[in-house]
C-alpha cells in the first residue's frame, strides 16, 4: 500500500463519546500534519509534527489531542466535541529537507458528524 | 489579512477550452514556495504544480502551467484543454520561509467544466 491512508473515512460520533482518527504514511516521510476543512472555509491547519515531535498547535481546543508515536503515524483523538466540530479531517505527510519544493501529500479524509 | 487570496468562488468553462484560476498571495519572507492543488468531491488533495519564489521560468506540468508574476505577487493556475475530470475544487497554498513551515490555504475555487 503507497500514500497517505487515513481512517476511518465516516464518522458519526455523540458529544460524549471518545474517538480516535489514525493517519499512516507509506512514503517515509518525515513530517506529518493534520488540517480541517469546514464548509466555505480555508483549510485550517491544525497539528504539525516534524521529526515525531510536535511543532506547532494552531490554538486548536483541547478536546483534540494529537499523538504521533512514529514518523509513519499520526493519531487525532477526539473527545467532547461539539456540533461545529464536524468537518472533513485532512492529515498530510511531507519530506522536509531544508528546501522548499517539498509538497504535501493528503490523505482522503475524515467526514467528521457530531451529533 | 489572508495570506493567500482566491477571489473566484466558481468559474465556468467548456470542454476543450483553458481556463485561469486566479491566487494572490502575501508574505514578507523571499523565500517561498507557491502550490496548486485539485480537490475532486471524494475529498483528496492531489497535488497540480509547485513554483519557486526564486524560479525564473514560470512552471509547467502537462496541461498545468502557473503564470507566476511576483511583483503582483500573483500565482494564477492555467489549465488548458479543459476535460469534464477537471471539474473539481481547486486550491492555491504557499510555504514561507524555511522548509518545515506547513502549507497555508487559500478559500478554494470550484471549477465546472461542461460539454
Amino acid at each position: 500500500e503507497t500514500g497517505v491512508t487515513q481512517t476511518p473515512r465516516h464518522l458519526v460520533m455523540g458529544m460524549t463519546n471518545k474517538k480516535s482518527l489514525k493517519c499512516e504514511q507509506h512514503l517515509g516521510h518525515n513530517a506529518m500534519y493534520w488540517y480541517k476543512q469546514s464548509a466555505k472555509k480555508p483549510l485550517e491547519l491544525m497539528f504539525v509534527y516534524s521529526l515525531e515531535e510536535r511543532v506547532e498547535n494552531n490554538s486548536v481546543p483541547s478536546r483534540f489531542s494529537p499523538e504521533c508515536p512514529n514518523s509513519s503515524h499520526l493519531f487525532l483523538h477526539l473527545h467532547t466535541l461539539q456540533p461545529e466540530d464536524s468537518a472533513l479531517y485532512l492529515c498530510a505527510s511531507s519530506q522536509e529537507r531544508g528546501i522548499m519544493n517539498t509538497e504535501a501529500f493528503f490523505g482522503q479524509g475524515t467526514r467528521l458528524t457530531v451529533v | 489579512a489572508q495570506k493567500i487570496t482566491q477571489t473566484q468562488p466558481g468559474m465556468f468553462v467548456q470542454e476543450k477550452e483553458a481556463v485561469t484560476l486566479d491566487c494572490t498571495y502575501d508574505t514578507s519572507d523571499q523565500s517561498y514556495g507557491l502550490f496548486w492543488y485539485k480537490q475532486p468531491s471524494s475529498g483528496e488533495m492531489i497535488f497540480l504544480i509547485y513554483q519557486g519564489s526564486y524560479d525564473e521560468q514560470n512552471a509547467t506540468e502537462g496541461r498545468y502551467s502557473l503564470n507566476f508574476q511576483k511583483a503582483r505577487k500573483s500565482a494564477n493556475l492555467v489549465i488548458s484543454a479543459s476535460q469534464l475530470g477537471d471539474s473539481a475544487m481547486y486550491f492555491c497554498a504557499m510555504r514561507e520561509g524555511q522548509a518545515g513551515t506547513a502549507l497555508i490555504f487559500g478559500k478554494g475555487t470550484t471549477l465546472s467544466v461542461s460539454s
